[in-house]
C-alpha cells in the first residue's frame, strides 16, 4: 500500500444528500490533493493543500468543499451534487508540494461516486 | 501551454515480449516527468521519475523510461511482458511556478498483455 487511506471506498448518494469523503495520509507529508478521474477524460486536478493552506482550486464547483484540518487529513464534502459528478476521487499526498521538496505523489485507492 | 500527449489509447503485447507505451510532453524549462500505474479499482502507483542525469530511468516492476529531449518524449519500457503488467499507464509533468506546483496527467494508455 502507499500509505494513503480513502474512505469510504464506494459511496452512492442522491441530489439532495450531503456526504463527505476522507483522505489520511502516514507518510509525513505536508500536501495534499484531491483529484477525479471520470471515464474518457484526463484526470482532473481539484483542490491542493500546502502546510494546511488551499494554494489551487481549480474552478471547481462550489457543491465541492475540501477542508485540511491539519496536515494528515484531508476532506471533500459533498453536497447537492449531479449526476455527472460520478467518478472516481482521488486523494494524494506529497512532500514540500511548494516548498521545493520531492516532488513524487503518492495516491489513494479512491473513492467511486455515484450520485443518482 | 504545458501539456501531456499519451497518443495511444491501448497497446496491445504478447507475453515475454517487449512494450513501450508512448508519452510526449511540451513544457517551458527543464521538465520533471513521472509514470503512474492504475491497477483496475486501484489508486495510481507511481513507477519512476526523470529529474536530471542519467536520460535512462529503472522503476519498479522492471519497468524503465528513456527521456529524450531533442524529442521532447519519454516513453515507458520493458523487456519481457508479465501478463500482471496489464494495467492503465499515466504520464504526468510537474508543473510548477511561484504559486503552483501540481502534476498534469496524459490521458492514459491502457496496456494489453497477452498469455
Amino acid at each position: 500500500e502507499t500509505g494513503v487511506t480513502q474512505t469510504p471506498r464506494h459511496l452512492v448518494m442522491g441530489m439532495t444528500n450531503k456526504k463527505s469523503l476522507k483522505c489520511e495520509q502516514h507518510l509525513g507529508h505536508n500536501a495534499m490533493y484531491w483529484y477525479k478521474q471520470s471515464a474518457k477524460k484526463p484526470l482532473e486536478l481539484m483542490f491542493v493543500y500546502s502546510l494546511e493552506e488551499r494554494v489551487e482550486n481549480n474552478s471547481v464547483p462550489s457543491r465541492f468543499s475540501p477542508e485540511c484540518p491539519n496536515s494528515s487529513h484531508l476532506f471533500l464534502h459533498l453536497h447537492t451534487l449531479q449526476p455527472e459528478d460520478s467518478a472516481l476521487y482521488l486523494c494524494a499526498s506529497s512532500q514540500d508540494g511548494l516548498a521545493g521538496g520531492t516532488d513524487t505523489q503518492y495516491f489513494g485507492p479512491g473513492t467511486r461516486l455515484t450520485v443518482l | 501551454a504545458q501539456s501531456v500527449a499519451q497518443p495511444e489509447d491501448q497497446v496491445n503485447v504478447a507475453e515475454g515480449n517487449p512494450l513501450t507505451v508512448k508519452c510526449t510532453y511540451s513544457v517551458s524549462g527543464n521538465p520533471y516527468l513521472f509514470w503512474y500505474v492504475q491497477y483496475p479499482n486501484r489508486g495510481l502507483q507511481f513507477l519512476l521519475k526523470y529529474i536530471t542525469g542519467d536520460n535512462l530511468v529503472k522503476g519498479s516492476y522492471g519497468f524503465e523510461a528513456e527521456f529524450n529531449k531533442s524529442q521532447t518524449s519519454f516513453h515507458l519500457k520493458k523487456p519481457s511482458a508479465l501478463v500482471s503488467d496489464s494495467a492503465l499507464y499515466f504520464c504526468a509533468v510537474r508543473l510548477r511556478s511561484y504559486n503552483t506546483d501540481k502534476l498534469i496527467f496524459g490521458t492514459g494508455t491502457r496496456l494489453q498483455v497477452f498469455p
